[in-house]
């Protein structure tokens, strides 16, 4: 079965600090990874995935993400926030046969402070 | 690349009525998902086509709810008598053929409020 844990239902930063969203997951077999984020009223937009190979994946908008098998982890890092950074997002996990259908965290909201 | 597109963005209706709506994935994308999102939630998966073949449906997908790609192309979702729990986003994505690794493209959705 898998399931996505994202520790933290809202994290607040100031402008230019590190931002860290964290993420473990739970699967009976290494899945895909991804990250999403979502403005209001907005679909998701996919920020980064994990698929095989190198385990530090870098995004769109400066973000990355690393691969810890180890710690079943996927967590999200931003060196330096902006204000348009602010927004949910989302870790998702989809199994590598069947459906393929994507399983979510409950989100963490970003707020960055000025 | 014009993106997944979603129709109506919003949909206020009284309870018990059907409503319906539609998704247009991006065109060379045959596989099409719907997702359900309530506040403060992730999105949970509701059902999947592969074309026009729907090969999965969530144990969330209750008998009032239907959903077909007739010719593989576009997609709709129906609520029958739709009850307050129904409110919610209900998001379409499309993916390529490739696997799970290819990543899937939301649509904005759309926003269904039950008076």
């Amino acid at each position: 079965a898998q399931s996505v844990t994202q520790l933290g239902s809202h994290v607040s930063v100031s402008e230019g600090a590190l931002v860290l969203l964290r993420c473990n997951y739970s699967s009976s077999v290494p899945p895909y990874l991804f990250w999403y984020v979502q403005y209001p009223n907005q679909g998701l937009q996919l920020l980064l995935k994990y698929t095989t190979g190198a385990t530090l994946v870098k995004g769109i908008n400066g973000f990355e993400a690393e691969f810890k098998k180890s710690e079943t982890s996927f967590h999200l890092t931003k060196p330096s926030a902006h204000m348009s950074d602010a927004a949910e997002y989302f870790c998702a996990v989809s199994p590598e046969t069947g459906a393929n259908n994507l399983f979510f965290g409950t989100g963490t909201r970003l707020t960055v402070i000025p | 690349d014009t993106g997944v597109s979603q129709d109506p963005r919003h949909k206020i209706t009284k309870r018990g009525q059907n409503v319906t709506f539609r998704c247009d994935p991006i065109s060379e994308h045959n596989r099409l998902y719907w997702y359900r999102q309530t506040l403060g939630q992730g999105p949970e998966f509701l059902t999947y086509f592969q074309n026009e073949a729907q090969l999965e449906k969530s144990r969330l997908l209750s008998d009032r709810f239907s959903a077909e790609r007739p010719k593989g192309s576009f997609s709709t979702l129906e609520i029958q008598r739709t009850e307050q729990g129904d409110s919610a986003m209900y998001l379409c994505a499309s993916s390529p053929v490739g696997g799970s690794n290819q990543p899937q493209h939301f649509g904005d959705g759309t926003r269904l409020s039950i008076l």
